[in-house]
């Protein structure tokens, strides 16, 4: 069992849609990232979190270290949104190898 | 620079070749870490520097592999005796804090292996 989950896999919505991604951890950690990547591009860091919740224009992150589980929210879906968005957790035994999750593939249709 | 700087964007090297991968972090940044993406996969960590410290190089997949960062600020990944296997897409990130505090990654370099 990997350490970082995310589902869904690939996520099919309408412009305008409500998306949410999740992201499942099973070790300690620090902190949680949520990156995205877009096709044939760099990485990008949307949010870096260790509580609560962190909102970035249409982007809500939120975080339950209980659960050890993590939501990415996007609201009113843009096609711009479409690409890979990836669940990474650090920090686990101290240590600052960043492990990732295997990524969503978003894509929004207009 | 504004950002992470990695070079070359695109190399390609037939097998046995060395090849030698450079990133230029932001300035200031105390950590540096390398990734290796394969095709279709999420990245996974090579390894960590902390100024010219490597702290840990435990994602090294064999002794072909070496990371350097003598003065703190540039990085180069070395690669010995390539493989086809070593085909990947190799990121460069740095932050002011390790982990817990904010990523910023370079466009990679993406290794074609022949």
């Amino acid at each position: 069992k990997n350490e970082v989950e995310q589902s869904p896999q690939n996520l099919t919505a309408q412009e305008g849609e409500f998306i949410t991604i999740n992201c499942s951890y099973s070790v300690g950690i620090s902190a949680l990232h949520w990156l995205q990547q877009h096709p044939g591009g760099g990485i990008v860091s949307l949010f870096m979190l260790s509580s609560g919740k962190k909102k970035h224009g249409r982007l809500i992150a939120t975080i339950n270290i209980q659960e050890k589980h993590s939501s990415l929210h996007i609201t009113a879906s843009h096609p711009r949104d479409s690409a890979v968005y990836i669940c990474a957790v650090s920090g686990g035994g101290g240590s600052e190898k960043l492990v990732f999750g295997k990524g969503t593939k978003l894509t929004v249709n207009p | 620079g504004a950002g992470v700087s990695q070079s070359p964007r695109y190399k390609v090297a037939k097998r046995g070749q060395d090849v030698a991968l450079r990133c230029d972090p932001i300035s200031g940044h105390v950590s540096l870490f390398w990734y290796q993406q394969a095709l279709g996969q999420g990245p996974e960590f090579l390894t960590y520097f902390q100024n010219e410290a490597q702290l840990d190089k435990s994602g090294l997949p064999s002794d072909r592999f070496f990371a350097e960062r003598p003065e703190g600020s540039v990085s180069t990944l070395k690669i010995q005796r390539t493989q086809k296997e070593d085909s990947a897409v190799y990121l460069c990130a740095s932050s002011s804090a390790g982990t817990v505090s904010p990523l910023h990654f370079g466009n990679g370099t993406r290794l074609t292996v022949t």
